[in-house]
């Protein structure tokens, strides 16, 4: 069991669809990420975020909206999606000490969102 | 690229034997990571080595960092079945960005 958790973990949508993929930490963690992952690739970073803020969007089309209600929350909103975003959906956290300081530390993972979309 | 390019891209070995895997990197990093991913799963956080660092060991895993020639090393000793997964190395560049290598896939036969 990971302690990042993502839900759900599949998804299948049309490309007029509205849907939300959900990631949740209670490790006190606040640096979230999201990453996107086609299959026999590597994770591609998305979004970053610190302390609640957004903090590196790696330009990412607007069809992606990233949000972060609290510490222990980070939403992805997805809204008219082509199907060549079709992929694999990893959240991520890591410890910051604090909002300035850039802190390389190792990244937790969750088991992810499987999005298919028709 | 800062990403790490990873070799081989496949390896298969017999349980008990060793595995090596190595990166390759472009830029100056904060520290170089290894994780794993099992088929259909996030990944795990295997090691993490600075930069001031040349070699570091968890368990069976042994990493070596070369910052003169931007390289670094894998080695899983007495390898096991359950090791068979994808192996990523992940330079952490100074900007904080963890940028993920292309992968070694690694098969361990019973």
């Amino acid at each position: 069991d990971t302690e990042v958790t993502q839900t759900p973990k599949h998804l299948v949508m049309g490309m007029t669809n509205k849907k939300s993929l959900k990631c949740e930490q209670h490790m006190g963690h606040r640096a979230m990420y999201w990453y996107k992952q086609k299959a026999k690739k590597p994770p591609e970073l998305m979004f970053v975020y610190s302390y609640e803020k957004l903090s590196i969007n790696e330009s990412v089309p607007s069809r992606f909206s990233p949000e972060c209600p609290n510490s222990s929350l980070l939403n992805l909103h997805l809204h008219a999606l082509q199907p060549e975003d079709s992929a694999l959906y990893l959240c991520a956290s890591s410890h910051k000490i604090s909002d300035r300081v850039i802190l390389f530390q190792p990244q937790h993972f969750g088991d992810g969102t499987r999005l298919s979309i028709l | 690229s800062q990403q790490g390019e990873e070799d081989p891209q496949a390896l298969s070995i017999q349980e008990g034997e060793n595995a090596t895997m190595n990166c390759s990197y472009k830029t100056s990093i904060n520290n170089l990571q290894w994780y794993r991913q099992n088929s259909g799963r996030g990944l795990v956080h295997l090691i993490l080595i600075r930069s001031n660092e040349r070699e570091k060991h968890s368990g069976r895993l042994r990493v070596t960092l070369d910052t003169s020639k931007k390289s670094s090393s894998l080695l899983i000793t007495a390898s096991r079945a359950a090791d068979t997964a994808s192996y990523f190395c992940a330079p952490h560049n100074q900007g904080g960005k963890l940028i993920f290598g292309q992968g070694t896939e690694l098969s361990v036969k019973p």
